[in-house]
């Protein structure tokens, strides 16, 4: 079975400075999709960041950016300069190729303190 | 586009009554997902449907919930009777296959059975 491990509850990180959230998978397929989503208190769940498996460059938005280490089964997600507005949860989420269902791990809850 | 777009954001009903969520897809998205988010099992999927057709309820709980999906802009999640149980916050998200994966979530239902 298909299965998301995000081994940090919670996390807290000083504005402005730089945080790396884990997240490892299991998967005995080639080709698959890994993506990262924040739920602020909003309850909203709104796409990060993905990184398609046969893809050998980490994915980056803005401040976003993935560590896709494909031997190893992980996909750290690191947020630079850190602001207020990224406290939220961050669910890591995998999909195989030819599937279109999102498997999620259990979530970090990310605080920034100013 | 206005998004995925849920129905109510909140519910609160008596332990035995029925209640029905709804979702409106995104226009032209083939598949549609139920999600639910608790804290103690994360988010769970519950169905989904591709191109209106139900493919995948070996989440859905028990008997008491059904979903359909009449067209390819609408679908209703149901539970009946309600139980406290129950109480989580429901969402619905849409994606269109072929386009880079990933999905679109609604802001969620959330719903309280007391």
């Amino acid at each position: 079975a298909q299965t998301v491990t995000q081994s940090q509850p919670e996390m807290s990180v000083q504005e402005a400075e730089t945080v790396t959230l884990s997240c490892t998978y299991d998967t005995s397929e080639n080709n698959y999709y890994l993506f990262w989503y924040k739920q602020p208190p909003s309850r909203q769940m709104i796409l990060v960041i993905r990184q398609e498996a046969y893809k050998q460059q980490n994915a980056t938005e803005n401040r976003f950016s993935v560590n896709f280490q494909k031997a190893a089964k992980s996909f750290s997600l690191k947020i630079s300069d850190s602001q207020l507005g990224d406290t939220a949860m961050y669910f890591c989420a995998f999909t195989e190729g030819g599937s279109e269902k999102l498997v999620f791990g259990k979530g970090t809850k990310l605080t920034v303190n100013p | 586009d206005a998004g995925v777009i849920q129905s109510p954001r909140h519910e609160v009903t008596e332990m035995g009554q029925e209640v029905t969520l709804r979702c409106k897809p995104i226009s032209g998205h083939d598949y549609l997902f139920w999600y639910r988010q608790t804290m103690m099992r994360g988010l769970e999927l519950l169905i989904y449907f591709n191109n209106n057709v139900p493919i995948d309820d070996s989440g859905m709980p028990e008997d008491r919930f059904s979903a359909k999906m009449p067209n390819a802009s609408f679908s209703t999640l149901k539970i009946q009777p309600s139980e406290p149980r129950d109480s989580a916050v429901y969402f619905c998200a849409s994606c269109m296959v072929g386009i880079a994966p990933g999905y679109t979530f609604g802001s969620g239902t959330r719903l309280t059975v007391v």
